[in-house]
C-alpha cells in the first residue's frame, strides 16, 4: 500500500472555528490531492498541489485552502467551518498527472 | 462537458452471477480510466487502469473492464460475484489535465 496517512481521523467541532487536515505521504509523488466525499456526490475535488507551493483549486474549493510546503505534507484548513462541511475528506497522491492515484484513510470531520 | 455517469446507484446480484457495473464518460481527449473499489470506512482501491494500450482491461479479485470507445463506456464485470464484493465501485476518468473526474459510485449488494 502506498504510505498514505491522514490526522485527524475524526474531528467533531463548532460552527465557526478553524480546522485543519493534515495528510502526509512517504511515496515523494508529485501530486496530492484533497476530496471530499458526500452521499449522493461521489467524490469532489476541493484543491490539488503538483509540486511544492503549486497549488490549484477544484470544483468545490468555496471555503477551504491549502498549503504545501514540503513534498510529504499537504494541508487542508477550513477557516471558518460552517455545517454544510461536514463530510468525510480522502487525500490522495499520485505519481504524475496522468496516474491511478492511491488514496489515504480518510478523515470523518463533523461539524456542529 | 467532460463527465463520468455511472448507471445505477444501486445494484443487487445473487453470489455466483455475473456483475456488470456500468460506466459511460463523455471526453474531448482520449481519456485514461480507472475503476476504485471503497469497501465501507475505508479509502479507495486501484481495482484496474485502462491507458490506451489493450482494450480489454484486468484487474484485481477477477474484475475486468472493456473500454469502447464508439460507445465511450467502460463497464466493469465480473463472472461470478463472491459475498465479499458487496462495496461501492466508481469509475473515474482522467482528462489529462491534472485531474479526475469521479461517477457518483454505485454500490453493489450481493445477494446470498
Amino acid at each position: 500500500d502506498a504510505g498514505i496517512t491522514q490526522s485527524p481521523r475524526h474531528k467533531v467541532t463548532e460552527t465557526g472555528t478553524p480546522v485543519t487536515l493534515r495528510c502526509h505521504q512517504t511515496e515523494n509523488h508529485r501530486y496530492m490531492y484533497w476530496y471530499r466525499q458526500d452521499p449522493g456526490h461521489g467524490l469532489r475535488l476541493i484543491h490539488y498541489s503538483y509540486g511544492v507551493k503549486d497549488t490549484d483549486k477544484g470544483e468545490v474549493s468555496d471555503g477551504y485552502s491549502v498549503s504545501r510546503s514540503k513534498t510529504e505534507d499537504f494541508l487542508l484548513t477550513l477557516e471558518s467551518a460552517t455545517s454544510s462541511q461536514t463530510s468525510v475528506y480522502f487525500c490522495a497522491i499520485s505519481e504524475n498527472a496522468d496516474n491511478e492515484q492511491f488514496f489515504g484513510p480518510g478523515t470523518r470531520l463533523t461539524v456542529l | 462537458a467532460q463527465s463520468v455517469t455511472q448507471l445505477g446507484s444501486h445494484v443487487s446480484v445473487s453470489e455466483g452471477a455475473l456483475v456488470l457495473l456500468r460506466c459511460n464518460y463523455s471526453s474531448s481527449v482520449p481519456p485514461y480510466l480507472f475503476w476504485y473499489v471503497q469497501y465501507p470506512n475505508q479509502g479507495l482501491q486501484l481495482l484496474l487502469k485502462y491507458t490506451s494500450a489493450a482494450t480489454l482491461v484486468k484487474g484485481i479479485n477477477g474484475f475486468e473492464a472493456e473500454f469502447k470507445k464508439s460507445e465511450t463506456s467502460f463497464h466493469l464485470t465480473k463472472p461470478s460475484a463472491h459475498m465479499s464484493d458487496a462495496a461501492e465501485y466508481f469509475c473515474a476518468v482522467n482528462m489529462r489535465d491534472d485531474k479526475i473526474i469521479f461517477g457518483k459510485g454505485t454500490r453493489l449488494h450481493i445477494l446470498p
